[in-house]
């Protein structure tokens, strides 16, 4: 049921590209994504809803394919702030109870 | 601050203790989600409540673990006994509703078991 991120950990130098996929074996009304820096909270990126959408703002975005079950997270032109563990919540109920992945470890340097 | 409180920051147990942790959604956010997260692992839901309302505590122990949000005042998540396996990150998110809307996470519990 808990959602496969792939890869489990990356290391750019300041300026590349990465994609973080999120797939899950049921189906999904939702796909929330989240930036956790060491010791601190998770932070809301974006929520992807049931329909196949991408979203996006600055350099960070996201799709959606609900046929798949599948879910990728852009991050173009990274920064060193970018660094962190990336985690999807699937929805697989639409009630908000999130199943998160394991985690992507981004690590950026200069 | 209209954000996500929650309190302690930190919390130190000795085996068989009880403990109680705070969690005050944002303004206007009536939905409240725990999640407990391990020394460098992934978050795990535990309970989604609801002013008054359990709506979903399936990822709480049986035993030990309750929760509960009061018409007035914080959602409290309440461990007893405590034993050293408990010593985790305990977040709680709030959101504006169920289903697909954002859940936004307060700075988190971390609570330690000696």
């Amino acid at each position: 049921q808990q959602p496969v991120q792939s890869p489990q950990a990356v290391i750019l130098r300041e300026g590349e590209d990465a994609v973080i996929n999120c797939s899950s074996s049921k189906a999904l009304y939702s796909v929330h994504w989240y930036r956790q820096k060491h010791g601190e909270a998770p932070v809301f990126l974006m929520i992807l809803l049931k329909g196949g959408e991408q979203k996006g703002h600055d350099k960070i975005s996201a799709s959606f394919n609900e046929k798949k079950q599948q879910s990728s997270l852009y991050l173009t032109a990274s920064q060193l702030s970018y660094s962190g563990t990336y985690f999807c919540g699937t929805d697989p109920s639409n009630t908000g109870k999130l199943i998160f992945g394991q985690g992507t470890t981004l690590q950026v340097k200069p | 601050n209209a954000g996500v409180m929650q309190n302690p920051r930190h919390l130190v147990r000795r085996r068989g203790q009880e403990a109680r942790l705070r969690c005050s959604p944002m303004k206007g956010h009536s939905h409240v989600y725990w999640y407990r997260q391990l020394p460098e692992e992934g978050l795990k839901f535990m309970v989604y409540l609801q002013k008054e309302n359990i709506i979903d505590e399936s990822g709480m122990p049986k035993e030990r673990f309750s929760a509960e949000f009061p018409k007035e005042g914080p959602s409290i998540l309440r461990i007893q006994q405590v034993v050293r396996g408990d010593s985790a990150a305990y977040f709680c998110a709030s959101s504006l509703g169920t289903g697909p809307n954002e859940q936004y996470f307060g700075p988190g519990t971390r609570l330690t078991v000696t």
